[in-house]
This record gives C-alpha cells, sequence and structure tokens, in this order.
C-alpha cells in the first residue's frame, strides 16, 4: 500500500542535541511538507519543498533544516537552534503543489529533556 | 498568517447540525478541510477552489465566498464518528495561481454524544 512512513514514533532529545526525523513516500508525489503541531496551535508549517532540490520556508522555519535529494524523501532535522523543540512533527505529501490533497503521515513526537 | 476558525470547540448531540467557520486576510487560491481524530493524522474532508470547483465527500458540504475570503463547513445530522478536530488550510492568491503555502488554522474541537 502506498503511504508515508515517519520515523521515529517517538523520540527523546537532550538538550543541545541536533535530531533528524525521516519522512518517505511511495506515492510518488511531487510536493512534500513538514507541520509542527502543539495544543491549541494548530498546524504550523515549518518547511515544503515542491520538487526535488528544492525547498522553501514555511512560517516557523528557525532552528529547522531539510533536504530534498531524492523525490520519496524529505528529512527534518531539529537543531539546538530550535529554542522550544518539543512537539508533534507530521509530515505530508501531495501530488503537485498548489490545491492538492495532503496525505498525511503518522507523525513523530519530539521530547526534550 | 494562519486562518481564523471558529468556534474553537462545539458540543452536539447525534442528529444535530454544526457549522464551523474559517477566514483569512489574504485573497485565497483554496480552501482545505481536513478532520483529525486524537493521536491520528489528520485526513482529507474538502478543497474549494477560487473559481467554484470542489473537491471532496458527498456527505460533507462547504462554501467559499471569495470576496470575504471566508468558508464554512457544514456537518448536517452528525454522527458520533464526526467528533474530532477540523482544520481549515488556505493557499493564497498570488500572481495569477497559488503561492503553493498550505497554511492551517487552529482548529475546531467538535465532540458529538450519543
Amino acid at each position: 500500500d502506498g503511504g508515508i512512513t515517519q520515523s521515529p514514533k517517538y523520540l527523546f532529545r537532550k538538550e543541545g542535541q541536533n535530531v533528524t526525523l525521516s519522512c518517505e513516500q511511495n506515492l510518488n508525489h511531487d510536493a512534500m511538507y513538514w507541520y509542527r503541531q502543539d495544543p491549541g496551535q494548530g498546524l504550523r508549517l515549518i518547511y515544503y519543498s515542491q520538487i526535488v532540490n528544492d525547498f522553501q520556508k514555511g512560517d516557523i522555519a528557525e532552528g529547522y533544516s531539510v533536504s530534498r535529494e531524492k523525490k520519496e524523501s524529505f528529512p527534518l532535522t531539529v537543531t539546538s537552534a530550535q529554542k522550544n523543540p518539543t512537539a508533534f512533527y507530521l509530515c505530508a505529501s501531495s501530488i503537485g503543489a498548489g490545491a492538492n490533497v495532503l496525505t498525511f503521515g503518522a507523525g513523530s513526537r519530539l521530547t526534550v529533556l | 498568517q494562519q486562518p481564523v476558525q471558529s468556534p474553537q470547540a462545539v458540543i452536539l448531540r447525534e442528529g444535530e447540525d454544526a457549522v464551523i467557520n474559517c477566514s483569512s486576510s489574504k485573497a485565497l487560491y483554496s480552501v482545505h478541510w481536513y478532520r483529525q481524530k486524537h493521536g491520528e493524522a489528520p485526513i482529507f474532508l474538502m478543497i474549494l477552489l477560487k473559481g467554484g470547483e470542489q473537491k471532496g465527500h458527498d456527505k460533507i458540504s462547504a462554501s467559499f465566498n471569495e470576496k470575504k475570503q471566508q468558508s464554512s463547513l457544514y456537518l448536517t445530522a452528525s454522527q458520533l464518528s464526526y467528533s474530532g478536530t477540523y482544520f481549515c488550510g488556505t493557499e493564497a492568491w498570488q500572481s495569477g495561481g497559488s503561492n503553493y503555502k498550505l497554511t492551517f488554522g487552529k482548529g475546531t474541537l467538535l465532540t458529538v454524544n450519543p
């Protein structure tokens, strides 16, 4: 079955450490997205990519970095510069950018100790 | 900027109707609606495009007022399975098309009781 796989599901990190969240899709989608979800804040866009080797900052990109070297992969690195990284992170993809249905992964919950 | 959703929460009895509103300060290319149950990924409900085209489920309806940059989601004869948090997402209008940046509101928590 086609879908989006996020890993790990749960991750604990010490302050000052970088951590990378994996997102892989086998839907042959061109566009991919990373959102952060905090209680009462909805889904906030971190980064998005319309095609391979290209990505744009979302609304809360500070302290995060991404790469899009392959169509099926869009990893997110949470750096030590992110002041409040504890959150639920959702990856999504769509056929193309612009008015297309998003398919979401199951999410990764990051906790900073 | 995130679109503004209202109400923040609503409680219904099975069979009652509800309306969830979404408004933006920007000219919109499209409005998306998703539902998320606790601990799960959001799932797609509806897309409304500038110009009137809609894509979505038969049992859920929505409207899009392009002049006011507002959308409403209509849930009729609610069922227990309708419970969850509803998010609207908006794409702004830019250079004759979408800016390709889908921004979501803070969500509306819908609870349907027996």
